[in-house]
């Protein structure tokens, strides 16, 4: 079975400064890993995806993840914040026998300050 | 590509009144996925299709749920008798021929008064 936890509900960063948005899976099968993005109102946009080539993975705006299988860890970052980051991020983890479904974590708001 | 589309963007309706919810998929998905989210339960898959065929309905929260998708092109989920309870945001997405990557529509907002 597949699981996903998001370890902060909520992260606050000033522009300018990195962003750290951490996340944790377990899996039976090797998977494949997301991160969405959601900004207020809107729908859920694909960040990036791991599908176990590299391990250093690079999205859209700047984001990247790396996936530690011996931590089982996907962590978000980013080396220098915007004002328009600011939205909900969720880490996703499908597993090669689920069809295609997708189980969420529960969502990290993030805040940037100016 | 016009992405995932939905409608209604948003719909205030009475409680048990009949509600229906739309969705074209991107043109060549096969998997069409109905979501809901809410501040208290976050994202829930409600049912998934596969070539038009409905695969999973377990999240489907009871009988007053219902989902088609009579065709390859548009999904319905119906809610009858609507309740307060209901009251979410309700995403349907979609994946193609890049497996894994599923591509949603900005939701249709519902409130049960």
């Amino acid at each position: 079975a597949q699981s996903v936890t998001q370890l902060d509900s909520h992260v606050s960063v000033s522009e300018g400064t990195p962003v750290l948005l951490r996340c944790n899976y377990s899996s039976s099968y090797s998977p494949s890993l997301f991160w969405y993005v959601q900004h207020p109102n809107k729908g859920l946009q694909l960040l990036l995806k791991y599908t176990s080539a590299a391990t250093l993975v690079k999205g859209i705006n700047g984001f990247e993840a790396e996936f530690k299988k011996s931590e089982t860890s996907f962590h978000l970052t980013k080396p220098s914040a915007h004002m328009s980051d600011a939205a909900e991020y969720f880490c996703v983890v499908s597993g090669n026998n689920q069809g295609g479904k997708l189980i969420f974590g529960q969502g990290t708001e993030l805040s940037v300050k100016p | 590509d016009a992405g995932v589309i939905q409608s209604p963007r948003h719909e205030v309706t009475e409680m048990g009144q009949e509600v229906t919810l739309r969705c074209k998929p991107i043109s060549g998905h096969n998997s069409l996925f109905w979501y809901r989210q809410t501040m208290m339960r976050g994202l829930e898959l409600l049912i998934y299709f596969n070539n038009n065929v409905p695969i999973d309905d377990s999240g489907m929260p009871e009988d007053r749920f219902s989902a088609k998708m009579p065709n390859a092109s548009f999904s319905t989920l119906k809610i009858q008798p609507s309740e307060p309870r209901d009251s979410a945001v309700y995403f349907c997405a979609t994946q193609g021929g890049d497996l894994n990557t599923i591509y949603f529509g900005e939701g249709s907002w519902l409130t049960v008064v």
